[in-house]
């Protein structure tokens, strides 16, 4: 038990489709991460909140949208995704920004 | 962005053998973890380092910080079924700064 959980866990969707990724953190953490983890490469950072703000978005395209309510909870949006959006999202958390993170069990997406 | 990178790629090993694993930076770092990913699942930390030439163990696993600060090691001794999976290190130049991951290990263990 890693005290942050994912739902879901698969997610299949064509490329018109909307959904949501669920994270929540049972450590007391301020700070929350998505990474992406594609095949051999590594692991990809995406969105940083620290204290529910948004302190880094790297680069990524706006088909994702993160939202962060509260310092427990943290959601990916996703809508008209590419194929080459198929991949393992992992969420994270940390007590403060970027100190050790601890992950997730991931959502295994595919895009069709 | 940071390259980390991670030797061998992948690994074969008869059970009880030890392990060794290592990753490179092209620039210092001040901290270094090293997690391992199961299948399906997410990466799970084992190992934190802070200081340079820092020894640190958990359980069979040992890890070490490199006094160049440009890489760190992690051992693994006697080797069992369960430690199948990927290994994974990540640095930190400076507290508040990004991690960076390497591209992993994956280590099979054959009973």
């Amino acid at each position: 038990e890693t005290g942050v959980t994912q739902t879901p866990r698969h997610l299949v969707m064509g490329m018109t489709n909307k959904k949501s990724l669920k994270c929540e953190q049972h450590l007391g953490h301020n700070a929350m991460y998505w990474y992406k983890q594609s095949a051999k490469k590594p692991l990809e950072l995406m969105f940083v909140y620290n204290f529910k703000e948004q302190t880094e978005n790297n680069s990524v395209p706006s088909r994702f949208s993160p939202e962060c309510p509260n310092s427990s909870h943290l959601f990916l949006h996703l809508h008209t995704l590419q194929p080459e959006d198929s991949a393992l999202y992992l969420c994270a958390s940390s007590a403060t920004n970027q100190e050790t993170q601890y992950f997730g069990p991931g959502t295994r997406l595919l895009v069709l | 962005g940071q390259q980390l990178n991670q030797s061998p790629q992948s690994m074969f090993i008869q059970e009880g053998e030890d392990v060794s694993m290592n990753c490179t930076s092209s620039s210092i770092f001040n901290t270094w973890l090293w997690y391992k990913q199961d299948p399906g699942e997410g990466p799970v930390l084992l190992i934190a380092l802070y200081k340079a030439g820092e020894l640190t163990s958990n359980g069979r696993l040992t890890a070490q910080f490199g006094i160049t600060r440009k890489d760190s090691f992690l051992n693994i001794s006697a080797s069992i079924p369960s430690d199948v999976g990927i290994y994974f290190c990540a640095g930190q130049a400076n507290t508040g700064n990004q991690f960076y991951f390497g591209t992993g290990t994956s280590l099979t263990v054959i009973p």
